[in-house]
């Protein structure tokens, strides 16, 4: 099994509608990201939480919302989907202060109509 | 956070040596930079990470000049499952954590 899991692996939507991507690990890391990757941007970070009490947005939380409902579990929202938000989203997590150490779920891939 | 700049895509033959560099002219001090591998379908997989000089680890060696302003990722002897998308990080964890991802190099491996 996958230390970091996503779920779903593939999701389409419609616009205005609520979207919740799941993510579990089991790691045992307490640090735990949500990046957007999109063709020829790299991946941008969405959000970040250090532990279960931490939540910070990153350089593109507008229209996303974030819950860390255990150390184990990082899930992201989309409130209201857009299509611009089409998009391959990941999760990671990190057991390291050095910035930079990321391991990866295998990605949701988000299609807004 | 530097802004990092990788080719968009290098081709290879199998058993060369491939070297993948990447910019970021204005890093910091707090910086650390990080390269991944990534699959088509699969999240992106740590290769090596280093802060100066020069690191090596089983699958590759990166290479880090004095005033940090670019890093090399050096894939000795490479093989068709090496063709992948490369991605450079320059990453912090003070003055709260920020990550800039390259745009990726795209490697193409041939027989």
């Amino acid at each position: 099994d996958a230390d970091v899991t996503q779920t779903p692996r593939n999701r389409i939507t419609k616009t205005g509608k609520r979207i919740m991507l799941e993510c579990s690990q089991t790691k045992g890391h307490d640090r735990m990201y949500w990046y957007r990757q999109d063709p020829g941007l790299g991946l941008r970070l969405i959000y970040y939480s250090f532990d279960v009490k931490d939540i910070n947005k990153g350089e593109i939380s507008d229209g996303y919302s974030v819950s860390r409902q255990a150390q184990a579990k990082f899930s992201l929202s989309l409130e209201s989907a857009i299509p611009n938000q089409t998009a391959l989203y990941f999760c990671a997590t990190s057991g390291t202060e050095v910035a930079g150490e990321l391991f990866f779920g295998e990605g949701s891939r988000l299609t807004v109509l | 956070l530097a802004k990092t700049t990788q080719p968009i895509s290098m081709d290879s033959y199998e058993g060369q040596e491939v070297n993948i560099t990447c910019s970021h002219n204005n890093i910091a001090t707090n910086d650390y930079i990080t390269w991944y591998q990534q699959f088509p379908s699969q999240g992106p997989r740590f290769i090596i990470q280093g802060y100066k000089t020069k690191v090596t680890n089983e699958v590759a060696s990166l290479f880090i000049p004095a005033d940090r302003k670019s890093s090399t990722l050096s894939l000795p002897r490479v093989s068709l499952s090496d063709t992948a998308v490369y991605y450079c990080l320059v990453a912090r964890n003070t003055g709260g954590f920020k990550t800039i991802f390259g745009a990726g190099t795209r490697l193409f491996v041939k027989a």
